[in-house]
């Protein structure tokens, strides 16, 4: 079976501070995604990558950064968080010639003060 | 532009009986058509997928459902079980350059009554 790792469940931070969420996959898949889950507004994407060092902006990138040294992690970074980054936040990965078929970690709620 | 949605927020089921849940897209030029199912507390799980040239695609007590003419796809859930109760979400894979995205939906919520 294919697992995706996150590094916490549930973070708390403060306004301001920096933030890193990890992935770790480890069935080698080429294509890694973070998206955010919030009431209403379903899953939103907000950067994936395709391979190492590589990126792509999603739907809504602004306030976050990527970083992919190594195939199989991924990490999200929030330079300064703030209070509307308050989120569930999924990882997922998926083969690159099946990106309809994504396996997601169990989430990371992050809650900004 | 894009949007994939779907009728009804949330479904309530007795025990036993089939699901059905829809979901309406927008987006002629997808390729595949896909069903997630998101458990509490748990990351969202692929359930089934179907190419835009099928209708029809069976898997194991689930079977989804594709009409591109009113673009609108379906997941059917035989013998609706306790297990079952989850969000359901829809979603597509627009074929654009060498986009990797999916577009999810906004879920619908079954609730199975006993």
């Amino acid at each position: 079976d294919v697992k995706v790792t996150q590094s916490s469940r549930y973070l708390v931070k403060r306004t301001g501070e920096k933030v890193f969420l990890e992935c770790v996959q480890d069935m080698d898949h080429e294509n890694m995604f973070w998206y955010r889950q919030d009431p209403g507004l379903g899953l939103r994407l907000i950067y994936f990558s395709y391979d190492v060092k590589m990126k792509e902006k999603g739907d809504i990138p602004e306030g976050y950064s990527v970083s992919r040294e190594k195939k199989e992690r991924f990490s999200l970074i929030l330079e300064s968080a703030s209070t509307n980054q308050t989120s569930m936040y999924l990882c997922a990965s998926s083969l690159l010639r099946r990106a309809y078929e994504q396996y997601f970690g169990p989430g990371t709620r992050l809650t900004v003060t | 532009g894009e949007s994939v949605g779907l009728h009804l927020p949330t479904l309530s089921v007795q025990e036993g009986d089939n699901s059905i849940i829809n979901c309406a897209y927008s987006n002629s030029a997808s390729d595949y058509f896909i069903w997630y199912k998101q458990e509490s507390g748990k990351g969202p799980q692929f359930i089934i997928d179907i190419r835009s040239n099928m209708d029809k695609r069976q898997g194991q007590r689930v079977t989804v459902l594709l009409n591109k003419t009113v673009k609108h796809l379906s997941l059917q859930i035989a013998a609706t079980q306790p297990g079952d109760s989850a969000v359901y979400f829809c979603a597509e894979n627009p074929v654009m350059n060498r986009d990797d995205k999916i577009i999810f939906g906004k879920g619908t919520r079954l609730h199975i009554l006993p």
